[in-house]
């Protein structure tokens, strides 16, 4: 397995605003994945990251609103730009371990 | 891409009942499917997992059986206890760190 930590834990921003979201892992790991989670919804992939590459987004996701950095095996950060009140979710980094998927405890943001 | 469903949306059962979730996947290509676990405002945790060349997994409590040709997968919770109340995800990847899709949730919700 994995240990993850999240970094803030939760946050309260305006709107038109940018937050930075930290991941770090107890182990150097290859992927490291950034999900959304809507109130009441399932997890939703914003993209994978792999160090030393840019970036890889799913549809409906782009660089421009949600930067990814990679610099090393343990950590990654994701931004989330020119915030809107519909960007209010929970923000999880996940690792994969041997094929399954660990989760970091996720970072609530609300936009006001 | 894969597409996951999940059925119900929504379970109650009385304490020391079963509980059955289904999910069907998409992709013939898919060979890994966990079940995760995510209590309220926690992260979701890895509880049960099978690959394709498996037809049943048990661990106490809980099992899980997939049909490959059917394209379907199923959690099976016995003797079910209130701490299980949760929200359940099934998800299914073809693994090689290619991404993981989640099915829609199940609230699972045992009656003391």
């Amino acid at each position: 397995s994995a240990v993850i930590s999240q970094k803030p834990s939760r946050d309260i921003c305006q709107r038109g605003t940018s937050l930075t979201i930290q991941c770090q892992v107890d182990s150097q790991v290859t992927m490291m994945f950034w999900y959304r989670q809507q109130p009441g919804q399932s997890l939703t992939l914003i993209a994978t990251a792999n160090q030393g590459s840019e970036a890889t987004y799913e549809s409906g996701f782009v660089i421009d609103k949600f930067p990814i950095s990679r610099p090393n095996l343990t950590f990654s950060t994701l931004t989330v730009s020119n915030m809107s009140p519909e960007d209010s979710s929970i923000y999880l980094c996940s690792v994969d371990v041997q094929e399954t998927q660990y989760f970091g405890p996720g970072t609530r943001l609300l936009v006001l | 891409g894969e597409n996951v469903e999940q059925h119900p949306s929504t379970l109650s059962v009385q304490e020391g009942d079963s509980a059955v979730i289904k999910c069907t996947y998409s992709d013939s290509a898919s060979n890994y499917f966990p079940w995760y676990k995510q209590e309220l405002g926690k992260r979701p945790q890895l509880i049960i997992d099978i690959r394709s060349n498996v037809g049943e997994k048990k661990d106490q409590r809980i099992a899980v059986t997939l049909n490959k040709t059917a394209k379907h997968f199923s959690l099976h919770i016995t003797e079910t206890q209130p701490e299980d109340s949760a929200v359940y995800f099934c998800a299914a990847t073809p693994g090689g760190y290619q991404k993981v899709t989640f099915g829609t949730g199940t609230k699972l919700q045992v009656i003391p």
